[in-house]
């Protein structure tokens, strides 16, 4: 079984350009959450699509971002403009609904975000 | 609102030693607390979680962790590391009965496994 894939591993942006980041869930997961590690800091919680839908996305920084679902596959994270603020590793995960108690989550291994 | 501390940034240990990683959480409701590790160029794996029941759990790889609601602590042990245990460790916490994606992460420990 294939695991959460992202894409591109690595980015090198300069300020001001637009970036698109890209997750791949596990097949059949209707969960997909989006997170930032900054260097140095803690990993933030960014978003949680349900298949489609936003459930959450009080993690969102500010509306340069924009995090799509469409057709509850895979998802899509753009940053437009990017700032010098927004280099970090971004990592997507994924789960099934079977209940609170035994959601599982399978990490992908991220996209390392350099704006220069 | 939920937040984590882990107490040390790096822990170096030699092979077959026993090791513990430190976490404390503040929280005014109840949680869900996880441990997770990542190997280098890998995504995050769960090592395991705390959600009710027995204050001691047993996670994969030997980890095991126990919950003190009193102290407000999830400390991660094992007895005997081993090398390929060199990785980073993050702690985290989420709301009780809520999603378990929505979480909120310790800035992580860097665990180093000499032999």
């Amino acid at each position: 079984e294939a695991g959460v894939t992202q894409f591109p591993s690595h980015s090198v942006i300069e300020k001001g350009q637009t970036v698109t980041l890209r997750c791949d869930p596990i097949s059949g997961h209707d969960n997909l959450y989006w997170y930032r590690r900054v260097m140095g800091k803690e990993i933030k919680f960014l978003l949680h699509f349900v298949k489609e839908s936003k459930q959450d996305e009080s993690g969102m920084p500010n509306n340069r971002f924009l995090a799509e679902r469409t057709g509850g596959t895979y998802s899509t994270l753009k940053v437009q403009p990017a700032e010098l603020e927004d280099s970090g590793v971004y990592f997507c995960a994924s789960s099934q609904i079977d209940g609170r108690i035994n959601e599982k989550l399978f990490f992908g291994s991220g996209t390392q975000l350099s704006v220069l | 609102a939920q937040s984590v501390t882990q107490l040390d940034s790096q822990v170096p240990v030699f092979e077959e030693a026993p090791v513990e990683l430190r976490c404390n959480y503040s929280s005014s409701v109840s949680v869900y607390l996880f441990w997770y590790v990542q190997y280098p160029n890998q995504g995050l794996q769960l090592l395991l979680k705390y959600l009710s029941g027995s204050t001691l759990v047993k996670g994969i790889n030997g980890f095991e962790a126990e919950f003190n609601k009193s102290q407000t602590s999830f400390h991660l042990r094992k007895p005997s590391v081993h090398i390929s245990d060199t990785a980073e460790y993050f702690c985290a916490v989420t709301r009780g009965g809520g999603s378990q994606g929505n979480l909120i992460f310790g800035k992580g420990t860097k665990l180093s496994v000499k032999p």
